[in-house]
Formats: C-alpha cells, sequence, structure tokens
C-alpha cells in the first residue's frame, strides 16, 4: 500500500511570494490533515478535513494560509504571502475509521519550506 | 495550541543500552501514540495504546497509557544505531466525531559510539 506522498519536499522562497504544497493520501482515508513542524517542536495541526469539507482550521492563519481539497482525495495548502515565521516542515497526514489502528495517522515525508 | 510535555528533552546512549522516556499532559486522553520522525522524513507510529493501564509491546519498544489517562511512557529496551532520532508521543481526543492529535515536544535520542 502506498503512503502519504507530498511533493515539493523542498521549497525556498522570498518573503511576501506565494508558494502551494500538494498531498495525496493513502488510498481510501477520508481524513487529511495539515500540520505545521517548526524546527525543534512537535508537529502542530492546522486545519483537518473529513472527505471534501472542512472539519477543523481553527489554527490556521487565515489572513495568509489556504487549503482545499475538492474532489475529498489529493489536497493543496497555500501561503499568500510568506513570512519569515512560516518557514517550517508541512506535514500532511491521513487516517482511517477501518484502520488497524483507530485513530492513528499516518504521514508523508513533509515539505521543507524556507522563507528568506 | 498545547503541546503535551516530553521528558527528558534529549538522550545520549551507548549501543545496547535501555532507554525510557515519557510524556504528561494537564488534560485526558482517549488514546496515546508514540511516533518516531528520522531526519527528513515524517513521523512513523510505532505504538497505539488505548485502554488506560494498557501496557502494550511492539519488538523491543513497549508502552503504557498511564492511569490518569494524562501520561504515558516509551521504553526501548538493547538500543541498536538505527534507533537514532526523535521520538514523540501523541494524544487523541475525540469531540463529536472529530478526532484531534496533540504532540509532544519530542525526545531527540542519540547513540555514542
Amino acid at each position: 500500500e502506498a503512503g502519504v506522498a507530498q511533493s515539493p519536499r523542498y521549497k525556498i522562497i522570498e518573503k511576501r511570494q506565494s508558494v502551494a504544497f500538494w498531498c495525496n493520501p493513502i488510498s481510501g482515508h477520508a481524513t487529511l490533515y495539515w500540520y505545521q513542524q517548526i524546527l525543534g517542536q512537535g508537529p502542530k495541526l492546522l486545519i483537518q478535513f473529513q472527505n471534501n469539507g472542512v472539519v477543523d482550521d481553527s489554527q490556521l492563519p487565515k489572513d495568509r494560509f489556504s487549503a482545499e481539497r475538492l474532489k475529498g482525495v489529493d489536497s493543496t495548502l497555500k501561503i499568500q504571502p510568506a513570512k519569515l515565521e512560516d518557514s517550517a516542515v508541512y506535514l500532511c497526514a491521513s487516517s482511517s475509521g477501518t484502520s488497524s489502528f483507530p485513530g492513528a495517522q499516518y504521514f508523508g515525508p513533509g515539505t521543507r519550506l524556507t522563507v528568506l | 495550541g498545547q503541546q503535551l510535555n516530553q521528558s527528558p528533552q534529549s538522550m545520549f546512549i551507548q549501543e545496547g543500552e535501555d532507554v525510557s522516556m515519557n510524556c504528561t499532559s494537564s488534560s485526558i486522553f482517549n488514546t496515546w501514540l508514540w511516533y518516531k520522525q528520522d531526519p527528513g522524513e515524517g513521523p512513523v507510529l510505532l505504538i497505539a495504546l488505548y485502554k488506560a493501564g494498557e501496557l502494550t509491546s511492539n519488538g523491543r519498544l513497549t508502552a503504557q497509557f498511564g492511569i490518569t489517562r494524562k501520561d504515558s511512557f516509551l521504553n526501548i529496551s538493547a538500543s541498536i544505531p538505527s534507533d537514532v532520532g526523535i521520538y514523540f508521543c501523541a494524544g487523541l481526543k475525540t469531540n463529536f466525531g472529530n478526532e484531534k492529535l496533540t504532540f509532544g515536544t519530542g525526545t531527540r535520542l542519540t547513540i555514542i559510539p
């Protein structure tokens, strides 16, 4: 079974530029999550989708961050405009209600964003 | 947002030693998960715990769900070089069918040659 796919793996941009990240979850996983992981910290949830609907975006800085999951499968996360403090690894995860480990989330390799 | 407290923050051990780390929270969780993250990769699930007091093993790894539901610990026996990495605990809460995972601050494990 293929894991969570993310692209690009690395991105370097200047502040005030825009950037977008893509995620394809594990096949059949209805729930998709975007996390931000700042160096030296654990992942922090940005947004959670159930199929193509948003379940929780309370921690998403909506003035600059947006995310969509139009067909209930893959998802994009966008930052516009980027700030220096957005430098982090952006992780995508997915989960399934029928998993062998209920509640467990499975992570992609992440996109490392550097804002100069 | 909340992050769970993990200790120690970092550990320097020799190959073959046993390792113990723990995770504490001010609030109760329904499920505890332990993940390992290698450099440049996403966290990988190691162990899942679903019941207060539960003790679960996965090879050389053993984890326990605290009786108070506010803590968990992870033990690694006879450490080997591939155990190097950052270990994260994560607590899961379910509210009206919405599952939310809160991560700990991480424990970095280094093996001294």
